[in-house]
């Protein structure tokens, strides 16, 4: 079935440094594929999509492109702040599948002044 | 513009007790809801979708159900909570045609 990995965390850096998380997907066809952001106690935020392949996703200084080729959609971002301190879920979304979000198991990235 | 609320946002319950959680949904007609359980520490685990009044998809066998008693409402119950059902429930709505989930603030319940 579809499934998405993402890369372990913690992950903790120091301010202004640069970021990657990685996220993977397997599908039977081309999904959308999303990052969401979830800040301390709140829900997820949409952060970013592409809907096809070599499209680009971007937002408050992050970016993601996907990647047909190696199956992938990493995030980065060339400065982080402490203020971007949350967990990270990828997703994606197959319309001609059971049409329901499929989530990474979430990445928590934690950013030291 | 849509607004998704979910309450109440903090609950303390006793195992064996009845669970309750309510999901609405305004600016928004025919939404497409869904309950999400987001252990410590863990990613997403979708409980329960519908697609409309009275439509009602379960994703995991569990000791939970869920109701669509109107619209724009969701509702998630459990008649006997277990230990195992604390967490984060998330709850979330898109748009028949689109496939952009949009989440409310969610409850964080703890068993006792």
């Amino acid at each position: 079935g579809d499934s998405v990995t993402q890369m372990e965390g913690p992950v903790t850096l120091s301010e202004e440094a640069f970021l990657t998380i990685n996220c993977t997907y397997t599908a039977t066809g081309y999904p959308s594929l999303f990052w969401y952001v979830q800040y301390p106690g709140e829900g997820l935020q949409l952060l970013l999509k592409a809907t096809k392949a070599d499209d680009k996703g971007s937002n408050k200084g992050f970016e993601a492109t996907y990647r047909k080729e190696t199956t992938s959609f990493h995030l980065e971002k060339g400065s982080v702040q402490v203020s971007d301190s949350a967990v990270y879920f990828c997703a994606s979304y197959l319309i001609q599948g059971a049409q329901k979000l499929v989530f990474g198991q979430g990445t928590r990235l934690t950013i030291n002044p | 513009s849509q607004t998704i609320h979910q309450w109440p946002a903090t609950l303390v319950q006793p195992v064996g007790s009845p669970l309750s959680l309510e999901c609405t949904v305004e600016g928004t007609s025919n939404p497409n809801l869904y309950w999400y359980r987001q252990a410590a520490g863990r990613g997403l685990q979708l409980l329960f979708y519908s697609v409309g009044i009275g439509q009602i998809s379960s994703e995991v066998p569990q000791n939970l159900s869920a109701s669509r008693p109107q619209d724009r409402q969701f509702i998630l119950s459990s008649k006997k909570l277990l230990l195992s059902d604390s967490g984060f429930y998330l709850c979330a709505w898109s748009m028949d045609t689109s496939y952009e989930q949009y989440f409310g603030p969610g409850t964080r319940l703890t068993v006792t």
